[in-house]
């Protein structure tokens, strides 16, 4: 079974500062590295995803950065705002069943003014 | 276009009771699961399905049935409900297991 170990558990930064969470896996059978907001209340859902034939996936304020030898991912948060402050997950596919998508345990950030 | 629709978005259950959690899609969707949300635990893959009549064991399926008899609907069963299984619920779906997931919003179960 897949383990997704993320860190750290919470995060608080200042308006404008960078916020960086860090996600390892044990092993995948597919290179898919999904990060996924979650507002108190609602669902997740789908911020940006890695396919790493690339090291680094950047869509405005977010970027992906990739270690495949590490085994290890990770997302920043450019000029973090209060609006961006959410649940973050990471996640990746299953070692043996890549239609299993495995979860880790979360980081909630909180952006302060 | 409604996506993933949950419900009820609430429920007070006492032990040992039975109940059935809904979920729907109307995105033709082949792929469905059900996850568990807990303080600390992230999110818990519970059961799946990759298509109409077809279904698999997540990470924690222990107390929990389910059944796809259609594309757009991923009932999930409790048969007889314990304390353990209060947690807040999440129904998923997508093309496939690593494409982009919907999820509902979620039902925010106890069980007393």
């Amino acid at each position: 079974q897949q383990q997704v170990k993320q860190s750290p558990q919470s995060l608080i930064v200042q308006k404008g500062g960078i916020s960086i969470i860090n996600c390892a896996y044990e092993n995948t059978a597919f290179d898919y590295f999904p990060w996924y907001q979650q507002f108190p209340g609602k669902g997740p859902a789908l911020l940006i995803a890695i396919r790493p034939d690339v090291s680094e996936k950047k869509e405005g304020r977010f970027t992906i950065s990739f270690n495949k030898s590490a085994k290890q991912f990770s997302l920043h948060i450019m000029d973090s705002q209060p609006g961006d402050s959410a649940t973050y997950f990471c996640a990746a596919p299953d070692s043996y069943n890549t239609d299993k998508l495995i979860f880790g345990t979360g980081t909630r950030l909180q952006v302060f003014p | 276009n409604a996506g993933v629709t949950q419900t009820p978005k609430f429920q007070v259950l006492k032990t040992g009771q039975s109940m059935t959690l809904q979920c729907a899609q109307d995105m033709n969707h082949e792929y469905m699961s059900w996850y568990r949300q807990d303080p600390g635990m992230g999110l818990r893959l519970i059961h799946y399905s990759v298509g109409a009549g077809i279904t698999d064991q997540g990470e924690v399926p222990n107390g929990y049935n389910v059944s796809r008899s259609t594309t757009e609907d991923f009932p999930l069963r409790l048969l007889s409900a314990a304390p353990s299984q209060t947690s807040v619920y999440f129904c998923a779906s997508s093309f496939g297991g690593n494409t982009e997931a919907f999820f509902g919003q979620g039902t925010r179960l106890t069980v007393v």
